[in-house]
């Protein structure tokens, strides 16, 4: 499952410290976003979602934020660990209605050191 | 034991070659999807199938040829790629109500070379 080639942005960030993971959408009719990690050798796996009446979500030692102005999100991972490294995507529902149909964005590394 | 099982998980096959790839999910679910994950692009959904009926197709070329028998079990049928085809190919499931979720659930890949 691992994005090899890709030219990935690369976040490296030291253990205990915390991440922030940006994303950029273009579609302002996007009603649903979320964020997925994807390990090396797996598949992207769900982590936290937020729907566009909010600005916020907390879940555990992650937070997304949505800025609908800009069109903006982040997640936000508090104390950063070695199982954090992974491949970090932000995904789109442009329309709900449709169905669960996402959109993906190219993705982020993050690299843990110790 | 992961709830969506992909099979085989590397396969290597020349152009003219007609391959598939089997994909399980045990999670009870009633949606099923074909991701392509290739070097130069993000995540392309190709196909969804909702309740066994194919809701989405995106555009994929018809070398590609899914089929769903049941809820539990999808395939993507290979058939004269060519080498750009090479990639990961995801299968997901989710469960389809009147609120979508967002919460596809991956198998690990299975990962195609086209020679």
């Amino acid at each position: 499952g691992e994005s090899v080639g890709l030219h990935l942005p690369t976040l490296s960030v030291q253990e205990g410290d915390n991440s922030i993971i940006n994303c950029a959408y273009s579609n302002s009719a996007s009603d649903y976003f979320i964020w997925y990690k994807q390990e090396s050798g797996k598949g992207p796996q769900f982590i936290i979602d937020i729907r566009s009446n909010m600005d916020k979500r907390q879940g555990q030692r992650v937070t997304v934020l949505l800025n609908k102005t800009v069109k903006h999100l982040s997640l936000q991972i508090a104390a950063t660990q070695p199982g954090d490294s992974a491949v970090y995507f932000c995904a789109e529902n442009i329309d709900e209605a449709a169905g669960n149909k996402l959109t993906f964005g190219g993705g982020t590394r993050v690299l843990v050191k110790p | 034991e992961t709830g969506v099982t992909q099979t085989p998980r590397h396969l290597v096959m020349g152009m003219t070659n007609k391959k598939s790839l089997k994909c399980e999910q045990h999670l009870g679910h009633n949606a099923m999807y074909w991701y392509k994950q290739s070097a130069k692009k993000p995540l392309e959904l190709m196909f969804v199938y909702n309740f066994k009926e194919q809701t989405e197709n995106n555009s994929v070329p018809s070398r590609f040829s899914p089929e769903c028998p049941n809820s539990s079990h999808l395939f993507l049928h290979l058939h004269t790629l060519q080498p750009e085809d090479s990639a990961l190919y995801l299968c997901a499931s989710s469960q389809e109500g009147r609120e979508v979720t967002g919460e596809l659930f991956f198998g690990e890949g299975s990962r195609l070379t086209v020679l």
